[in-house]
């Protein structure tokens, strides 16, 4: 199972674009990222899954290069509302309930 | 739509005293369960995870249980709890166990 590194914390203001970097340098072929953003005393929500390359929807982008051994979540224009708590996992398909959690990353904007 | 519900949002119960957490899911057939612990400032540790009903397969040996008598029913259960047992319990439920995952909004456990 692999293992990913987050940054503990990190702060930004608002209006400013935002790019948490995970490292998973133990990806295994078949796995996958994913990102989780999660606020004060609630559940984890998805975010954004990517297996190579770029990944975008309506909240955020995923990049990841070629090797895979990192991802970069990207949360453009960010707002107050967008301090939580971004977890990063990698984990192959069939096999989420294996993934295992880190801390995350706490993201605080200021105004 | 799909929801899941999670009750109760906050407990306190003291130490030696059964706990029952209930989670129901609307909207989805067959969906897999899990229960997860998060301890403060914590990531997430899966507890029990359910792919049918009488279904359980437990990650971590401890002090707690899980029953799904329903398809759309999870519940976690003990019959003496711990101080240890404190903690923000999550359940979550997926279309199927390669998919991302749907969490409940929680239940602050905490044991006196």
């Amino acid at each position: 199972l692999a293992k990913t590194t987050q940054p503990i914390s990190m702060d930004s203001y608002e209006g400013q674009e935002v790019n948490i970097t995970c490292s998973h340098n133990n990806i295994a072929t078949n796995d996958y990222i994913t990102w989780y953003q999660q606020f004060p005393s609630q559940g984890p929500r998805f975010i954004i899954q990517g297996y190579k390359t770029k990944v975008t929807n309506e909240v955020a982008s995923l990049f990841i290069p070629a090797d895979r051994k990192s991802s970069t979540l990207s949360l453009p224009r960010v707002s107050l509302s967008d301090t939580a708590v971004y977890y990063c996992l990698v984990g192959a398909t069939g096999s989420n309930y294996q993934l295992i959690w880190g801390a995350g990353t706490k993201l605080i904007i200021k105004p | 739509s799909q929801t899941i519900h999670q009750w109760p949002a906050t407990l306190v119960q003291p130490v030696g005293s059964p706990l029952s957490l209930e989670c129901t899911v609307e909207g989805t057939s067959n969906p897999n369960l899990y229960w997860y612990r998060q301890a403060a400032g914590r990531g997430l540790q899966l507890l029990f995870y359910s792919v049918g009903i009488g279904q359980i397969s437990s990650e971590v040996p401890q002090n707690l249980s899980a029953s799904r008598p329903q398809d759309r029913q999870f519940i976690l259960s003990s019959k003496k709890l711990l101080l240890s047992d404190s903690g923000f319990y999550l359940c979550a439920w997926s279309e199927g166990l390669s998919e991302g995952y749907t969490f409940g909004s929680g239940t602050r456990l905490t044991v006196v």
